[in-house]
């Protein structure tokens, strides 16, 4: 069965540093989703992203945040200059053509900001 | 306002027995999809079960029907014959289905379940 891969599962990084989170949607997906999730707190929408562009975003989305479709099979989410308060679950989704449908998460990068 | 209720913080239940799990919503939008989501102590999202605004029946996949009544604007979850693998966090989300394509989904609080021997 087709399911949506996030690498790595676990990233450390010191605060100031660029992460760059990787997903591999499903392959005939074409709605792409980043959600965070502190820990123990509800999941939280950051951005969605359709025909290589970003159709929404949320408040949490700023500056420091950009997604990319490299090459028409990762979908990244880059932060520029992480912060301690960075540090979460980090979920990709993905969701079918037509009008969206469910979406498929992935199992989560865990990003730790020390 | 909150899109998404759920004000169960913790719920328990005895196993075998039937369980809802509450939630409420919030839209002004005549299409939505409601959804509920499991979450294990390993962390992943795992889909249960989607009701669209227009759907007449409640959805239902096997153990896990969704109670929906929309002039309530409730979406609550049904777990009938709980077993000790229910145990998790449990999330109700929304998504408002715009004219846009790839809306976001809101997502209540959860809801931690825990099932008793």
């Amino acid at each position: 069965e087709p399911e949506v891969t996030q690498t790595p599962s676990h990233q450390v990084t010191q605060m100031g540093q660029e992460v760059i989170l990787r997903c591999v949607p499903i392959s005939n997906h074409l709605y792409f989703y980043w959600y965070r999730q502190i820990l123990g707190q509800k999941v939280e929408f950051l951005v969605s992203f359709y025909n290589n562009e970003i159709s929404e975003k949320s408040e949490i989305f700023d500056d420091q945040f950009s997604v990319e479709r490299p090459d028409g099979s990762n979908f990244t989410l880059k932060i520029r200059s992480t912060k301690l308060e960075d540090s979460a679950m980090y979920f990709c989704a993905s969701s079918g053509p037509g009008v969206p449908g469910e979406q498929f998460f992935g199992p989560g990068t865990r990003l730790t900001v020390l | 306002a909150q899109k998404i209720t759920q004000t169960q913080p913790g719920m328990f239940v005895q196993e075998k027995e039937a369980v809802t799990l509450d939630c409420t919503y919030d839209t002004s939008d005549q299409s939505y999809g409601l959804f509920w989501y499991k979450q294990p102590s390993s962390g992943e999202m795992i889909f249960l079960i989607y009701q669209g605004s227009y759907d007449e029946q409640n959805a239902t996949e096997g153990r896990y029907s969704l109670n929906f009544q929309k002039a309530r604007k409730s979406a609550n979850l049904v777990i009938s014959a709980s077993q000790l693998g229910d145990s998790a966090m449990y999330f109700c989300a929304m998504r408002e289905e715009q004219l846009s394509t790839g809306n976001q989904f809101y997502f209540g609080t959860g809801t931690s379940l825990t099932v008793i021997p």
